[in-house]
């Protein structure tokens, strides 16, 4: 079936260094993904989308990369900061029911100094 | 601009009791969504809704009720609690039907059945 799953459970990343979050899915007909980030006691909070006919998109620090042939997905985030600890999931919406959005199992960021 | 907001933030409740989750938006989204987030099970989609008056069911509806009255609310009933229901749970809103729109969350209610 369809899943959006994320490849490693934990990274740890010493503060100034990048950051790569990767991320499978299966569906070869998703056209969008999401990626979210939350903090501790805090809801998801969006940080970064990509539609399928985009390779690449960039925001402030961070940037998706969309590979298409391979079925993944990873978020980059440059010089890496102590906020930037929290867990970090990609989704997509379901294509089977009202934009239900399909999350992966999270990926820990651990920053250090 | 509060955006998506839950209330309460925490609740312990026994086993049988009854209540109701708040959420209020003020960003004029149509979709409305109720997400519960258990450890290693994810965000659950529990119910949503496409605008006032119109619900549906998630993939975990059962022991849970929902129903919209206006734009800006969607409060999330348990019927008779029970302890499976602990978990935290999140309202989200999107801005239209089209799915490739982000959903924007608020901060959850940690709910404790004993």
């Amino acid at each position: 079936g369809e899943s959006v799953g994320l490849h490693l459970p934990t990274l740890s990343v010493q503060e100034g260094d990048n950051s790569i979050i990767n991320c499978a899915y299966s569906n070869s007909a998703s056209d969008y993904f999401i990626w979210y980030k939350q903090e501790s006691g805090k809801g998801p909070q969006f940080i970064i989308d990509i539609r399928s006919n985009m390779d690449k998109r960039q925001g402030q620090r961070v940037t998706v990369l969309l590979n298409k042939t391979v079925k993944h997905l990873s978020l980059q985030i440059a010089a890496t900061q102590p906020g930037d600890s929290a867990v970090y999931f990609c989704a997509e919406p379901r294509t089977d029911s009202w934009g239900k959005l399909q999350f992966g199992a999270g990926t820990q960021v651990v920053v250090t100094p | 601009n509060a955006g998506v907001t839950q209330t309460p933030k925490f609740q312990v409740l026994k086993t049988g009791q009854s209540m109701t989750l708040q959420c209020a938006q003020d960003m004029n989204h149509e979709y409305m969504s109720w997400y519960r987030q258990d450890p290693g099970m994810g965000l659950r989609l529990i119910h949503y809704s496409v605008g006032a008056g119109i619900t549906d069911q998630g993939e975990v509806p059962n022991g849970y009720n929902v129903s919209r009255s206006t734009t800006e609310d969607f409060p999330l009933r348990l019927l008779s609690a029970a302890p499976s229901q602990t978990s935290v749970y999140f309202c989200a809103t999107r801005a239209g039907f089209g799915g490739n729109q982000p959903q924007h969350f608020g901060d959850g209610t940690r709910l404790s059945i004993l």
